[in-house]
């Protein structure tokens, strides 16, 4: 696609409901990366994926938090039991390889209630 | 502990000044500095980077400065213009791990007409 493209825009969800949020990067991009971002603070790196594989999500806060991009295009990143704290902006970019510039969505802003 | 410190949250400027926008880091393993930008409802967009081993790089009216010494780099806008306005986001990188940019929490430049 011409972009970075991520759904839904906005989520509002209870505490303790599980969430999905999507990510479809630039098409000729083999790296994607989830970022988390609070409100007045920069992103935080949560994990990346080269293609299919996942090297590094020692970013993620806790065992609640998980992503996937099966076929090496999408990925998806899941909350289970989704609590307050998990209220951010989440942020998916993609680039070219791990070494060149990153290309940033919109982001999803989750909201826990 | 923050890595990457932007310690002004705002910048006032008269169009047609300089912006000077800073950024701390305390990781002397960062290796890599890039600036980006970042407009209301969109996601931040790459703006201009350096590596370690200069201490100047300019595009355009942009100019990133690196002092290794002091582990301090600023972005220099000349002359600024109204639709400069925007959050502006100091992200660095280890060598060890290219992947992951680590923010700074930003800076909201404000261009005045």
């Amino acid at each position: 696609g011409a972009g970075v493209s991520q759904s839904p825009r906005y989520k509002v969800t209870k505490r303790g409901q599980d969430v999905t949020l999507r990510c479809d990067p630039i098409s000729s991009h083999a790296t994607l990366y989830w970022y988390q971002q609070a409100l007045g603070q920069g992103p935080e790196f949560l994990t990346y994926f080269n293609y299919e594989a996942q090297p590094d999500k020692s970013g993620l806060p806790s065992d609640r938090f998980s992503a996937e991009r099966p076929e090496g295009s999408i990925s998806t990143l899941t909350i289970q039991r989704t609590e307050q704290r998990d209220s951010a902006m989440y942020r998916c970019a993609s680039s070219r390889d791990s070494n060149t510039e990153a290309f940033f969505g919109q982001g999803t802003r989750l909201t826990v209630v | 502990d923050q890595q990457v410190k932007q310690n002004s949250p705002s910048l006032s400027v008269q169009e047609g000044r300089i912006s000077i926008l800073n950024c701390d880091y305390t990781n002397s393993m960062f290796d890599y500095f890039l600036w980006y930008k970042k407009y209301p409802a969109e996601g931040p967009t790459f703006l201009i980077s350096i590596s370690s081993i200069k201490d100047k790089n300019e595009d355009g009216r942009f100019t990133v400065f690196l002092n290794k010494s002091a582990k301090h780099l600023s972005l220099h806008i000349v002359p600024s213009q109204p639709g400069d306005s925007a959050v502006y986001f100091c992200a660095a990188r280890r060598m060890d791990s290219s992947y992951k940019l680590i923010f700074g929490s930003g800076t909201r430049l404000l261009v005045r007409p």
